[in-house]
């Protein structure tokens, strides 16, 4: 079975200053990593994700995030955040199931990004 | 992108009473899709994948006879939450895929029995 952790609960930042989030992952088997952000009392919207190919993944809202295999890591980072960057993001991953289609995910418990002015 | 709509965005309803939600995929065809849980401050549970045309798979610990899930087509599945109780408030969200890589997530529907 896989993981994930997102070791920051909440990440209080700078509107302007650069951010970095925090994910790491265990699985046994090659994985697909996604990130997602939720605004207050919405579903999830998808920021990024990493299928194969260039480790360094480049998402809407100037988002980026790298994936380091001998880390099991995917951070996920923005240079310079603005207050409209305020939500919750979840890192998740996934694993092709056996049958049928699509991917289970697994998220991390998520972290609460507050850019403050 | 990819657009997921849930009907209703928000339900209050009395204990005893079943609700229905929707989940459709407005721009896709969708074989499967998926329905979570989300808990205040907490993260997503995967309660049931669902598959047109055929029973939904629950997750351990679920109970299949008390959140019914059906996938009747390739753009809508519904689940049903029978009997409901105020311990079945919460935020459920589905999602469905676009191809065979990535899930794209309805807005979610805001659940409180009474």
């Amino acid at each position: 079975a896989q993981s994930v952790t997102q070791l920051d609960s909440q990440v209080p930042v700078f509107e302007e200053a650069p951010v970095e989030l925090r994910c790491n992952y265990s699985s046994s088997v090659s994985v697909y990593l996604f990130w997602y952000v939720q605004y207050p009392n919405q579903g999830l919207q998808l920021l990024l994700k990493y299928l194969s190919g260039s480790t360094l993944v480049k998402g809407i809202n100037g988002f980026e995030a790298e994936f380091n295999k001998s880390q099991t890591s995917f951070h996920l980072r923005k240079p310079s955040v603005h207050i409209s960057d305020t939500a919750e993001y979840f890192c998740a991953v996934s694993v092709r199931v056996l049958t049928g289609g699509g991917n289970k995910l697994t998220f991390g418990t998520g972290t609460q990004l507050k850019v403050e002015l | 992108g990819a657009v997921v709509s849930q009907h209703p965005s928000r339900v209050i309803c009395k204990s005893g009473t079943s609700v229905k939600i929707e989940c459709r995929s407005l721009d896709f065809q969708a074989t499967t899709m998926f329905w979570y849980r989300q808990f205040p401050k907490k993260s997503l549970m995967l309660m049931a994948t669902s598959n047109e045309g055929s029973k939904a798979t629950y997750e351990q610990g679920v109970e299949k006879d008390k959140f019914l899930i059906n996938h009747a087509s390739l753009t809508l599945s519904t689940l049903t939450v029978t009997s409901a109780h105020p311990e079945d408030s919460s935020f459920y969200i589905c999602s469905a895929y676009r191809g065979t890589d990535t899930q794209y997530f309805g807005p979610g529907t805001r659940l409180t029995v009474l």
